[in-house]
């Protein structure tokens, strides 16, 4: 199975501050075949169903706020958000769909400071 | 517009059953590829099981693999997930969301608002 370590567990940051969340498969999910990065992000807010933020690690999805980029490669992954704000707050996953058991993340809380 | 309304959620006692559907609108069912995902209440999130656009082959977690099955309608646009030998683990909110693809190897665009199953005696 593909570990999925996600750091760190939560983060406040000031408003208009940039939040920066990790992701480390415990193996590569690039694609060689079609040199795709099998790895997505979501944002989840309370009593909300996950939202798809960026999908192959750094296309960022219709309508998400171009404050998200998604970056990294193989093995190594990065959310940012370049200047949070409040509707921001919210549990951030990254998710491995390249082998299964597809993964999860454990989350990232983002707070406002 | 894309909805997924989930159904057949409720309380259930240890080794009992239940089947959850996921109604499908505002795209073309047939051609994606659907999965169920669950919550544990304050955990993160879980991958279930997946199903293939149109041959219907399945994947599951090892957890639910002889539990639980995965199939589709696409003439009722639905997906439905029977679930037997329920375990108190098994208690989450299930979601059922869309691929962007006809391959399960893709990501989840669309996700519905869940489904509560508690298992407890």
């Amino acid at each position: 199975d593909i570990v999925m370590t996600q750091s760190p567990d939560s983060l406040a940051v000031s408003l208009g501050e940039r939040a920066t969340i990790n992701c480390k498969p415990s193996q590569s999910v690039l694609y060689s075949s079609d040199n795709k990065n099998y790895l997505a992000w979501y944002q989840q807010k309370p009593g909300q169903p996950p939202k798809l933020l960026i999908s192959w690690a750094s296309t960022r999805e219709s309508g998400v706020p171009d404050r998200f980029s998604g970056s990294g490669s193989g093995t190594d992954f990065t959310l940012t958000i370049s200047s949070l704000q409040a509707e921001d707050v919210a549990a951030y996953y990254c998710h491995q769909h390249y082998s299964t058991p597809f993964t999860f993340g454990g989350g990232t809380k983002v707070e406002i400071k | 517009e894309v909805q997924l309304v989930e159904s057949g959620g409720g309380l259930v006692q240890p080794g009992g059953s239940l089947t959850l559907s996921c109604a499908a609108s505002g795209f073309t069912f047939s051609s994606y590829a659907m999965s169920w995902v669950r919550q544990a209440p304050g955990k993160g999130l879980e991958w279930v099981s997946s199903i293939y656009a149109g041959d219907e082959n399945t994947l599951y977690a090892v957890s639910v693999k002889g539990r639980f099955t995965l199939s589709r309608d696409n003439s009722k646009n639905t997906l439905y997930l029977q679930m037997n030998s329920l375990r108190v683990e098994d208690t989450a909110l299930y979601y059922c969301a869309k691929v962007v693809s006809n391959s399960c190897y893709a990501p989840h665009d669309y996700w519905g608002q869940g489904t509560l199953v508690t298992v407890s005696s």
